[in-house]
Order: structure tokens, then sequence, then C-alpha cells
């Protein structure tokens, strides 16, 4: 079983539409959850961080952990075309740097 | 900043030859992170170094592939001798705390 789950897609949705993109993970040892944006032919860019269960927010975006349930969320609101990209969860036992895994990544498209 | 950089940008080469990629990690970031991403395997962790020094090379796939980092801001990643199933986008990641950050890649095609 891989340590990180995420379904590849793609998912194709209408602009303005409300985007929900998961994740499952098998260790609870882990405790530092992030979202990363990847552009075609770009490196992947942090979009949300967080370490704790709840929500976070940022503008369009929210993150939501679960640990009980070992599933983190990224929803993204009033998505633009500009939002199309590949979406990849990390997770990370310790805070810091170290070594991260990375889901499969989900590649999304927004419909104009 | 140029954020942190990575050469060449592409590649293309011949199966049995030597390869080399090169990064430049951003200034003041103590951590660098070489990666390899497929669309079959996605992105994986090959190697990091802290302060030059290698700390996990687990991810390595195997001896044809090695990295050095002979100082803070330099690191190759060398793979000789090179295979099809070696065709990839390597990256390279530079941090100093929690956020990584990522080079623009390599695209590598071995013929």
């Amino acid at each position: 079983q891989k340590e990180v789950e995420q379904d590849p897609g793609p998912l194709s949705v209408p602009e303005g539409a409300i985007v929900s993109l998961n994740c499952t993970y098998s260790n609870s040892a882990f405790q530092y959850f992030m979202w990363y944006r990847q552009y075609s032919r770009k490196g992947p860019e942090l979009l949300m961080y967080t370490y704790s269960s709840g929500n976070k927010e940022d503008g369009r975006f929210t993150a939501q952990v679960d640990k009980s349930s070992k599933y983190i969320s990224l929803f993204i609101r009033d998505s633009q075309p500009s939002d199309s990209a590949t979406y990849l969860c990390a997770i990370n036992r310790i805070q810091g740097a170290q070594k991260l895994v990375f889901g499969q990544g989900t590649r999304l498209t927004i419909n104009p | 900043d140029a954020g942190v950089i990575q050469s060449p940008r592409h590649e293309v080469t011949e199966m049995g030859q030597e390869v080399t990629l090169r990064c430049k990690p951003i200034s003041g970031h103590n951590s660098l992170f070489w990666y390899r991403q497929t669309m079959m395997r996605g992105l994986e962790l090959l190697i990091y170094f802290n302060n030059n020094v290698p700390i996990d090379d687990s991810g390595m796939p195997e001896d044809r592939f090695s990295a050095k980092m002979p100082n803070a801001s330099f690191s190759t990643l060398k793979i000789q001798p090179s295979e099809p199933r070696d065709s990839a986008v390597y990256f390279c990641a530079s941090s100093s705390r929690d956020t990584q950050y990522f080079g623009p890649g390599t695209r590598l095609t071995v013929l």
C-alpha cells in the first residue's frame, strides 16, 4: 500500500464550479500536510500548508485535514481557467522541509 | 532571487551515455532535494542533502545514479550509464525551513 493515495484524474469542470481534490494516507505519524500546484512543464509550487485537523482558508482555496480518517482535501471555490494544473498533496512526519511523501497528483482542467 | 536554477532544461542522449544534471539552490537554503517525475510513478524523492551532506539516498534507483553537493551553491545528479527507463523530468528543490522551492526541471530523454 502506498503511503499516500491520490486519484490522478483527469478532472474537468466548468468555470465557476467548486472543485474538491482529495488524498488519503496510511500512517498516523504524518502530521504536516501540504498542497502543491504544478503548471504544465513547470516545477511544483507550494499552495497550502497545515499541520492541524480542521480547515485553513487562503482566498478561494481551503485545505481540510481529518486526521481521524487520514483524509486531506483541497477545495477551490469559483474556479478559474488559470487554476488548470496538476495538484499534488504532500505529507511529512516532522516539521521542516525534510522527506516529503507526495501523492500521484490530480490533473485538473477548468473549462471556460 | 532567481529561484532554483537547473541545467540543462532538456537533454536527449543515447543509451549508455553519461548524463549530468546540475542544480543551483536558492542562496541561504541549507537543504537540497533531487526528485524524478514520471506519469507512471509520480514525483519520487531520489536523495536529499542537509548542509551539503547526503542524508537519505534510499530513493536512488541503483548504482548507476550518483549525486554530489561539493558546496552550498551547487549540486549534480549523474547517471552512468543511462538507460531508456531513466527518461523522466528531474527536479531539484531547496529549502531553509518548511517550504521546498522547486526548480523548472530537466526533461531527460534516453533513446
